[in-house]
């Protein structure tokens, strides 16, 4: 059964730094690029995070370019999200998800139950 | 940035109403549309890929659809457990972007 579980999620002050996980199972980690999604309290699903299966390419939304770095290690087949610089704005809820990929494009088939991320003073 | 609209933003139906979900791209995406459900407190589901392709598990009631840019999810027959919201997502560039999302009520 393939699982993504976060972890590494919550109160950290404005300015502060916060590095989240996803540890994947039940499928082969490196195939595939995997992705954070961000949700804000009552708000919509925002992405702000790619990386390629070999690590190799990585994608960032504007808002988190240079305060935020994706990376995964596939000998333990976990996704990080170190994120520095944190706003008050990016207080959410953050998933992680695997990228399905071929002929029909790229789709999120596989979601963590997400981690909190507070960023208040 | 490729902007996905949505609409209705909400939508009140009764157990066993047709309801149809529309989300229009900025811009010409293919069939690179994606749809999603999401309950509350829940992670997001993956319904349809491709604009019309049924996720492996979903149930038949659920479609999708692609005229140009306007892309159409409809539920042919809604059951209590499709209250939820509902969010596209173009995966035809990068930023991946979604819809604001249709928040669908029970009437």
């Amino acid at each position: 059964e393939v699982q993504v579980l976060e972890s590494g999620g919550g109160l950290v002050q404005p300015g502060g730094s916060l590095r989240v996980s996803c540890a994947a199972s039940g499928f082969t980690f490196s195939n595939y690029a995997m992705s954070w999604v961000r949700q804000a309290p009552g708000k919509g699903l925002e992405w702000i995070s790619g990386i390629g299966g070999d690590g190799s390419s990585t994608w960032y939304e504007d808002s988190v370019k240079g305060r935020f770095t994706i990376s995964r290690d596939n000998s333990k087949n976990t996704l990080y999200l170190q994120m520095n610089s944190l706003r008050a704005e990016d207080t959410a809820v953050y998933y992680c998800a695997k990228d399905s990929y071929d002929n029909s494009g790229s789709r999120y088939d596989n979601w963590g139950q997400g981690t909190l991320v507070t960023v208040s003073s | 940035d490729i902007q996905m609209t949505q609409s209705p933003s909400s939508l009140s139906a009764s157990v066993g109403d047709r309801v149809t979900i529309t989300c229009r791209a900025s811009q010409s995406i293919s069939i690179y549309l994606n749809w999603y459900q999401q309950k509350p407190g829940k992670a997001p589901k993956l319904l349809i890929y491709a604009a019309s392709t049924l996720q492996s598990g979903v149930p038949s009631r659920f479609s999708g659809s692609r005229s140009g840019t306007d892309f159409t999810l409809t539920i042919s027959s809604l059951q209590p457990e499709d209250f939820a919201t509902y969010s596209c997502q173009q995966s035809y560039s990068v930023p991946r972007t979604f819809g604001q999302g249709t928040k669908l009520e029970i009437k």
